[in-house]
């Protein structure tokens, strides 16, 4: 069974600083990593993903993540955070069914940046 | 980017009554469609898979007599929660995949609020 951890519930930081919210995953098999983020209310927007090749990986609105086999993690990362990038943000993980993407997301960290 | 859309998203009903919730793919064609239900503050708990002409694959613990899906068309599947009672208000939100790769990311719906009285 695949399973996503992300143990911070809430991460705080301040506009311009970097910010990196974790993932780690554990799967059988090669992952499929992904990071999504929630505003209130909202579904989910795609930010990016991990398949193969680079190990650093980069998205949307200035956002990378880098893939780490050995520590199987697929870290959140931007070099200055903005008051705008508070938000739900969710990474999740597939490995290749045959079924299609059945995402095991993890439980959210909430991304709080203040002035 | 793709996009998908979700309809109502708000709705509120009383208990015993039955709601459709619609998730369209705009601009694409979506073979596979998912399901998810998300509690307050917590992750997204994937319900089923919706395969257009086909049943849904429900995942283990959802009661599929209760939350009927139906996916007719390769832009259209559809949730109905039947004889909602308070314990099923929640955000629902579903998501398409398109094409046929398995490493393609999934576009979401806006989600839509259910509130039963």
């Amino acid at each position: 069974a695949q399973s996503v951890a992300q143990p911070e519930d809430q991460v705080n930081v301040a506009e311009g600083n970097p910010l990196t919210v974790k993932c780690t995953y554990s799967v059988s098999g090669n992952p499929y990593l992904f990071w999504y983020v929630q505003y209130p209310n909202r579904g989910l927007q795609f930010l990016l993903k991990y398949i193969t090749g680079d190990n650093l990986v980069k998205g949307s609105y200035g956002f990378e993540a880098e893939f780490n086999k050995s520590q199987t993690s697929f870290h959140l990362k931007k070099p200055s955070a903005l008051v705008s990038d508070s938000a739900l943000y969710f990474c999740a993980v597939s490995v290749f069914t045959g079924g299609g993407n059945k995402l095991t997301f993890g439980t959210g960290t909430q991304l709080k940046v203040e002035l | 980017g793709a996009v998908v859309s979700q309809h109502p998203s708000r709705v509120i009903c009383k208990s015993g009554t039955s709601v459709k919730i619609e998730c369209r793919s705009l601009d694409f064609q979506a073979t596979t469609m998912f399901w998810y239900r998300q509690f307050p503050k917590k992750s997204l708990m994937l319900m089923a898979t919706s395969n257009e002409g086909s049943k849904a694959t429900y995942e283990q613990g959802v009661e599929k007599d209760k939350f009927l899906i139906n996916h007719a068309s390769l832009t259209l599947s559809t949730l109905t929660v039947t004889s909602a009672h308070p314990e099923d208000s929640s955000f629902y939100i579903c998501s398409a995949k398109q094409g046929l790769r398995n490493t393609g990311e999934l576009f979401f719906g806006e989600g839509s609020r259910l509130t039963v009285l």
